[in-house]
């Protein structure tokens, strides 16, 4: 079946350096969505990528879905604390044998030291 | 403005006990979708549903029952509680199934001793 892998699982960094988590599917996407989830929290969208190549921005965050749309990313500029959480991307298998529903990756734990 | 709301919050129970957890959501939905999470191995599909009356399975649904006679509500059912089933569940739900966010629930954090 379907596999999302996404690495790393966990990322330290220092407050104001960057972060990137990588998110690799085993079959080519319809679309991929990504998601956090802070300590105690549940997950919460954050945004969803639809065309290959596509680069979305959301204030300090960068998403990219790959060419072959079977890979995407999510680049963090400049971390703070208020990053701190699992950043999780899901995708929808573009041969239909997922039925439309989401497979998560196992998600990257961030935490941020001020 | 409730949102989605699960019931109850944490929970312990025994080995082979039945126990439901509760999911409601007001915004008229029509899929709803039940995960486990564990560390390392992020969000697993137990079951969803596309409409009352019509559920199936996902990644890991062996030990579960799932029913959604109303729209609103989507209980999940351990059978027989084992200790493999001790995790953190969440509901979810989507307007649609394709291209649509889901909405989380606050979680159920569940312990089987």
């Amino acid at each position: 079946g379907q596999q999302v892998m996404q690495i790393p699982q966990y990322q330290h960094v220092q407050e104001g350096e960057d972060f990137t988590t990588y998110c690799n599917s085993s079959t080519t996407l319809s679309n991929i969505q990504w998601y956090k989830q802070r300590p105690g929290g549940h997950p919460v969208f954050l945004i969803q990528l639809v065309k290959s190549g596509e680069v979305k921005k959301q204030k300090r965050l960068t998403f990219q879905f790959g060419e072959a749309k079977k890979n995407s990313s999510l680049h963090i500029t400049a971390t703070q604390t208020t990053d701190v959480g699992t950043y999780f991307c899901a995708g929808i298998d573009a041969g239909g044998t997922s039925y439309g529903k989401l497979t998560f990756g196992q998600g990257t734990i961030l935490t941020v030291h001020p | 403005d409730a949102g989605i709301t699960q019931s109850p919050r944490y929970k312990i129970t025994e080995t082979g006990r039945q126990v439901t957890l509760m999911c409601h959501q007001t915004w008229s939905h029509s899929y709803m979708f039940w995960y486990r999470q564990d560390l390392g191995h992020g969000l697993r599909l137990i079951y969803y549903s596309a409409a009352a009356d019509i559920t199936d399975k996902g990644e890991v649904p062996d030990g579960y029952v799932v029913s959604r006679s109303k729209t609103e509500n989507f209980p999940l059912t351990l059978e027989s509680a084992t200790r493999s089933q001790t995790s953190v569940y969440f509901c979810a739900s989507s307007r649609e199934l394709n291209y649509n966010e889901q909405f989380f629930g606050p979680g159920t954090r569940l312990t089987v001793l």
